[in-house]
């Protein structure tokens, strides 16, 4: 079945630290990727997506993603952690009108 | 603000009743495309429109149903309402249809059944 999986419910990092968020998706192709970003009581935020290409995707607020086929997975990162990168994010995959999303990694900054 | 609004924001009924959510896309978005997000189910689509038109369906149950007007606002309607409904739905909007559409999300509406 198609699934998507972030391993970690919630990682702490301080302030100024690098961060690494994991997804890893189960399909039969590669679909189409995403992740967003939930701050509290708000909607979501596109943060990056991937279609193919460069395996490197650059998004807003200064975050990345990897795109690696052979682990089937799609990591964010980011070089320095702010106080207001505080929030959810969530990984998510489409394929044939179907949006898949992974039950999200919850970011708390440490100051 | 994505430019995408819902209303009511919050919503509080009772088991067994029927509520329609409201949704307006972005400003000369075609699609419009519905999730609920629950502490139990995770985020998960439920339905997608464009132009009037269902184009895609996830995991919808048959006592929800939604549409989309000339004017492409959208509303869902929840029936028989039961606890497990208590969730936060979000409403969300593309240009065009299909993966390579960028979605914008509305601010949600958080429905409590009691």
């Amino acid at each position: 079945a198609q699934s998507v999986t972030q391993p970690d419910i919630h990682i702490t990092v301080s302030e100024g630290a690098s961060l690494e968020l994991r997804c890893n998706y189960s399909y039969g192709a590669t679909p189409y990727l995403f992740w967003y970003v939930q701050s509290p009581g708000q909607g979501l935020q596109l943060l990056l997506k991937y279609f193919s290409g460069d395996t490197l995707v650059q998004g807003i607020k200064g975050f990345e993603a990897e795109f690696k086929r052979s682990q089937s997975s799609f990591n964010l990162r980011k070089p320095s952690v702010h106080w207001s990168d505080a929030a959810e994010y969530f990984c998510a995959a489409h394929n044939n009108n179907d949006m898949r999303f992974g039950a999200g990694t919850r970011l708390t900054v440490k100051p | 603000d994505s430019g995408v609004t819902q209303t009511p924001k919050h919503l509080i009924t009772a088991t067994g009743q029927r509520v329609t959510l409201r949704c307006s896309p972005r400003s000369g978005d075609l699609s419009v495309y519905w999730y609920q997000q629950s502490l139990d189910q995770g985020l998960q689509f439920l339905i997608q429109y464009y132009n009037g038109e269902e184009r895609a369906k996830g995991n919808i149950l048959e006592r929800f149903s939604a549409q989309q007007f000339p004017d492409l606002h959208s509303e869902l309607n929840l029936s028989s309402l039961e606890l497990g409904d208590s969730a936060l739905y979000f409403c969300a909007s593309s240009e065009a249809s299909g993966g390579l559409a960028e979605q914008y999300f509305g601010p949600g509406t958080r429905l409590t059944v009691t």
